[in-house]
């Protein structure tokens, strides 16, 4: 049974970088099949897509972006650690979300989710 | 890119069924049969309900079916139950390699 943790400050400042990690466990982040992705959900609003990447081999492969978050932001993958990680530059308060990290199969659906975590971007 | 559109809020009996749609372009829905609905219950993670327009993952009732027409993707939920009062999201493959989600809507069960 997959799992996926997300872990990071909950708080950060105005100007800022956002860093995530998740923590995948049950299987192989490795897995050629899956791309690894994000989702933020700001309070009370919808979901909103960030990015996904895949793993092709021997290094961090294809990432794919919201193109309204791609100047800012950047994702990879650490297999020997299993994990996968999200940074986001410059943040303001409209990235004030509760943070999602999912097993994304292809670019077509999210299978598997993280439990969220929520990020607060405030002085 | 602009999410797709969903009724913010429908209602129903237990015992009804319902059904939600979510409305796109020729660039994502009508372009893909890469249609996916997500269910979340308050403070909790989406679960996928629905992938690839009308199939069910492992585990979800056969209550809940998908379809699509056009450039607009439908859930329906047979035999509403209180369980069931959540709010859904649909999502599509967009033709850039990307991925849009809607607006949500709240299922209320009376």
């Amino acid at each position: 049974h997959l799992q996926l943790q997300e872990s990071g400050p909950g708080l950060v400042k105005p100007s800022e970088t956002l860093s995530l990690t998740c923590t995948v466990s049950g299987g192989s982040i490795s897995n050629s099949r899956y791309y690894w992705g994000w989702v933020r959900q700001p309070p009370e609003k919808g979901l909103e897509w960030i990015g996904s990447i895949y793993y092709s081999g021997t290094h961090s492969g294809n990432a794919y972006f919201n193109p309204s978050l791609k100047s800012r932001g950047t994702t990879s993958v650490d297999t020997s650690r299993n994990q996968f990680s999200l940074k986001l530059t410059s943040v303001t308060a409209a990235d004030t979300a509760v943070y999602y990290c999912a097993r994304h199969e292809y670019l077509y659906y999210f299978d598997d989710w993280g439990q969220g975590t929520l990020v607060t971007v405030s002085s | 890119q602009s999410a797709l559109t969903q009724t913010a809020s429908v209602s129903g009996a237990p015992g009804q069924s319902i059904t939600l749609s979510c409305t796109g372009t020729s660039s994502d829905i009508g372009g893909h049969n890469y249609v996916s609905w997500y269910q979340q219950h308050p403070n909790k993670a989406p679960k996928l309900l629905i992938y690839d327009v009308n199939n069910r993952p492992s585990g979800i009732s056969n209550r809940f079916s998908g379809s699509k027409s056009g450039n607009t993707a439908s859930l329906t939920i047979s035999g509403i139950q209180d369980e069931d009062e959540a709010d859904y999201y649909c999502s599509s493959y967009m033709s850039s390699r990307t991925v849009v989600f809607g607006g949500g809507t709240k299922l209320t069960v009376l």
